[in-house]
Parts: structure tokens; C-alpha cells; sequence
């Protein structure tokens, strides 16, 4: 799996867009780009995932440049039960899931 | 539909005590996963399962055995715990080339 490069923490105010970027530069054709996020402690909880389009679901959208090497992730009215680790993760869609979490982003949603 | 339980939540271990943590997944999944994580970090993979009766190791296998005799349990086995083991271990299930669901992690703790 291709390995992803995101910011280890961010701001957003309550109640605006946040729009949290993620690098995959080696990704290859066949790899998705999935999102996840951890609240607290609690187990990760998939959020949406892409190949090459656009997608949008109803916890966020995903927007994947045309070159594939980067992504953002976009909460569009953030709310403080999202403040939490958002994991962006490259993988095949073959196989299982046996992709490694990096660190994350820390998003902070502030009132 | 439960989606994946973890068994137990809690566990305080003495150093050379051996232990069982149960998963179990009520949504006939393929493939099931352990990994661990611990403070400040991503999950790292401990062992995965392809399907009943199959096992392989991940990217941190030492000290954990895992076995799959029925396909909605997998188990993970510390042998002789740890201060090292000390960690919060998450069970994960998919089908092939899907996402993965997540259960609410076991807190272990080596003294």
C-alpha cells in the first residue's frame, strides 16, 4: 500500500467546512484512498473512500486531484462531535484490510 | 446486528500471565484482523485472517497467537504478557476488497 503524508493537527471553528489534505504520491492506479476517523479511544469508523471520482456520502466528500498524488477530505459543517484523529489510508481494493493507520490528522473543531 | 464485539473492555495482567481476547463479527466477513495501538500513535497490525481455519502474521506478530476455528471468532492469545503488551488492541472485519468494521477496543494493561 501506498504510503500518505498528513498534517498532524488542524483547527476548525464550529459550524464551517473543514477540508483536511492528505499526500499519496506513489499511489498506484489500482489503490483507493479511504478515510477514517477515531474519536476518543473508540474503535475507527470508515468514513468514505474513492478511486479516481469525486465522492460524497453523508458524513463528508472526498476529492481526489486529477494526478491522484493528493486528497481532501471535507466536513462540511463541522460540529464539536467531530473533533477527532482522521486517518487517510491507501490500499488495493484485493485482499483484506491489512493497511497500516498512521498518525493521523488531530482535527480540533473549536465553538 | 452487533457489528463487531470485543471481549472484554478492561484487563489488568501481571507480567508472565497469559490471557485470551475474543472477536466476534455477526456480519459473515471474510477476513478479521487484531491490531494494536498504543499512546499517540496509528494501529499497527498484529495478525490477520483470510477465513476460517487460516491465520497470517502482520507487521508486529511477536508475542501473540491468533487462532480462527469458527468464521465469526477470532482470538488473540498473549502466551506470557508483557509491560511491553501494554497497549489498546482493536478487532476489525471485512469482506474482500470492502471496508473495515471496527469494535470498541480492549484497554490491557501489564503490570
Amino acid at each position: 500500500d501506498a504510503k500518505t503524508t498528513q498534517p498532524p493537527s488542524m483547527d476548525c471553528a464550529e459550524g464551517r467546512a473543514a477540508n483536511l489534505p492528505c499526500n499519496h504520491s506513489t499511489i498506484s492506479g489500482n489503490e483507493y484512498v479511504y478515510w477514517y476517523r477515531q474519536i476518543h479511544s473508540q474503535g475507527p469508523q470508515y468514513i468514505i473512500h474513492g478511486l479516481k471520482n469525486n465522492e460524497t456520502n453523508e458524513m463528508a466528500s472526498l476529492i481526489i486531484t486529477e494526478d491522484r498524488k493528493s486528497s481532501t477530505l471535507i466536513l462540511p459543517h463541522a460540529t464539536l462531535r467531530d473533533t477527532a484523529v482522521y486517518y487517510c489510508i491507501v490500499r488495493a481494493n484485493t485482499g483484506g484490510f491489512k493497511t497500516i493507520f498512521g498518525a493521523g490528522t488531530r482535527l480540533f473543531v473549536k465553538a | 446486528n452487533a457489528g463487531v464485539t470485543q471481549t472484554p473492555k478492561f484487563r489488568v495482567l501481571k507480567t508472565g500471565q497469559s490471557m485470551t481476547l475474543l472477536c466476534a463479527q455477526d456480519m459473515n466477513h471474510e477476513y478479521m484482523y487484531w491490531y494494536r495501538q498504543d499512546p499517540g500513535m496509528g494501529l499497527r497490525l498484529i495478525h490477520y485472517s483470510v477465513g476460517e481455519g487460516t491465520t497470517a502474521k502482520g507487521e508486529v506478530p511477536d508475542g501473540y497467537n491468533v487462532s480462527r476455528l469458527k468464521k465469526q471468532n477470532f482470538l488473540l492469545g498473549l502466551e506470557s504478557a508483557a509491560p511491553s503488551q501494554t497497549s489498546v488492541y482493536f478487532c476489525a472485519s471485512s469482506r474482500q476488497g470492502s471496508e473495515a468494521f471496527f469494535g470498541q477496543g480492549t484497554r490491557l494493561t501489564v503490570v
